[in-house]
């Protein structure tokens, strides 16, 4: 069965230091993959979408990047975090043909202070 | 651009009925998906429309009208474990949006005993 490991779970880091958040993904090949940030008030927001490895695609402006090293790894980053970058982090996977039907990670609670 | 509209919050008593509606404008279609969130928690599935007409899965059941742009998540015998936060989404059908969902806020369901 294919299942999804997002961590950490939570984490505290200060104004202008770095993040990396890891997700991986098991038992599929060649999943869609995702990062989501979910803010107090707010709705899910896509910030990242992958098709393929070392394929990234943003939607939305900001000082977070992702990348994709390997097939069922994706990582999300910034090199100094801002206040406003405080949330609910999510990572979810899909099958390509199935892109609704997907299936999220844990979560990390990011405060940045 | 993607727009989805559902209510914050609504009330309803353990045992009863209980209708989510959620309203969308999008420039392309392909698929209405209702997500369960507990709180602190990622969201899981619950059910997924692509033509007009309801589909049920045992106590949930889900709406479409795609000429109204209007869906609804009708939950029955209500439990207190279904207080949750019920998010509502929508898929692209072409280029970048059919290989993502865009959320709506949800809509926060508090069941009373």
């Amino acid at each position: 069965s294919q299942t999804i490991h997002q961590w950490p779970a939570t984490l505290v880091q200060p104004v202008g230091s770095p993040l990396s958040l890891e997700c991986t993904v098991e038992g599929t090949s060649n999943p869609n993959l995702y990062w989501y940030r979910q803010a107090a008030g707010r709705g899910l927001q896509l910030l990242f979408y992958s098709v393929g490895i070392g394929q990234i695609s943003s939607e939305v402006p900001q000082n977070l990047s992702a990348s994709r090293p390997q097939d069922r790894q994706f990582i999300l980053s910034s090199k100094k975090l801002l206040l406003s970058d405080s949330g609910f982090y999510l990572c979810a996977w899909s099958s390509p043909g199935a892109v609704g039907f997907a299936f999220f990670g844990q979560g990390t609670r990011l405060t940045v202070v | 651009g993607q727009n989805i509209d559902q209510p914050t919050e609504m009330t309803a008593t353990e045992g009863a009925i209980v209708q989510i509606n959620c309203t969308y404008q999008t420039s392309g279609f392909n698929g209405l998906f209702w997500y369960q969130q507990h709180a602190g928690e990622a969201p899981t599935f619950l059910s997924y429309n692509v033509l007009d007409g309801l589909e049920e899965k045992g106590r949930f059941s889900s709406f479409l009208s795609r000429s109204k742009g209007y869906s609804y998540l009708l939950l029955k015998e209500l439990q207190m474990k279904d207080s949750a936060s019920y998010l509502c989404a929508v898929r692209g059908d072409s280029g970048a949006g059919s290989y993502q969902l865009t959320f709506g806020k949800g809509t926060k369901l508090s069941v009373i005993p």
